[in-house]
């Protein structure tokens, strides 16, 4: 594998499901990322992660809950979602200073479909 | 408060010609732009960056132009192919903040061309 991978890629859950999002970098990227992209608006960041610690996060709801057990793997817990949730969401990873640079490497983003 | 935005949602281009994808960005600190195109079904794929310093910067049938009196960003593509239809967003980060790289997306240009 290759870049940032993310699973699935698609699904469809109810709103009392709990399901996990997993990313992975093989970039060997101490930086990671999780986005909302939804239909006609900018692409949100919500949460980041620097070597493994959490550096920031947009106040998302609660019912998102991310973790980052090491440097390559992050994960997007859901829990009791609503329909306005369903998006697509975008891991990214990048290189922190010191001798790292702005650009982000995005996964190929997990369809999610709430019902 | 911060915002990236497009001046235009889409634009349609006839296959040969040149494509311009504009940008208008808020924070004049910010000292480094990025050039993301996204694929149906796929995750944002780097193109082209800029540093403030800079006010042009070319790569392979892609430019990038930069007016930071205006705060403007442009994107030129030349003699566009049916491959670069996607949706184009440009970035900026602003000044490193908590030893973390931050990317601020603008809304997406939609680029379509005709065969």
């Amino acid at each position: 594998e290759t870049g940032v991978t993310q699973t699935p890629r698609h699904l469809v859950m109810g709103m009392t499901n709990k399901k996990s999002l997993k990313c992975e970098q093989h970039l060997g990227h101490n930086a990671m990322y999780w986005y909302k992209q939804s239909a006609k608006k900018p692409l949100e960041l919500m949460f980041v992660y620097s070597l493994e610690e959490r550096v920031e996060n947009n106040s998302v709801p609660s019912r998102f809950s991310p973790e980052c057990p090491n440097s390559s793997h992050l994960f997007l817990h859901l829990h009791t979602l609503q329909p306005e949730d369903s998006a697509l969401y975008l891991c990214a990873s990048s290189q922190d200073p010191p001798g790292g640079s702005y650009e982000q490497y995005f996964g190929p983003g997990t369809r999610l479909t709430v019902t | 408060g911060e915002s990236v935005g497009l001046h235009l949602p889409t634009l349609s281009v006839q296959e040969g010609d040149n494509s311009i994808i504009n940008c208008a960005y808020s924070n004049s600190a910010s000292d480094y732009f990025i050039w993301y195109k996204q694929e149906s079904g796929k995750g944002p794929q780097f193109i082209i960056d800029i540093r403030s310093n800079m006010d042009k910067r070319q790569g392979q049938r892609v430019t990038v132009l930069l007016n930071k009196t205006v705060k403007h960003l442009s994107l030129q593509i030349a003699a566009t192919q049916p491959g670069d239809s996607a949706v184009y967003f440009c970035a900026e980060s602003p000044p490193l903040m908590d030893s973390s790289y931050k990317l601020i997306f603008g809304s997406g240009t939609r680029l379509l061309v005709r065969p």
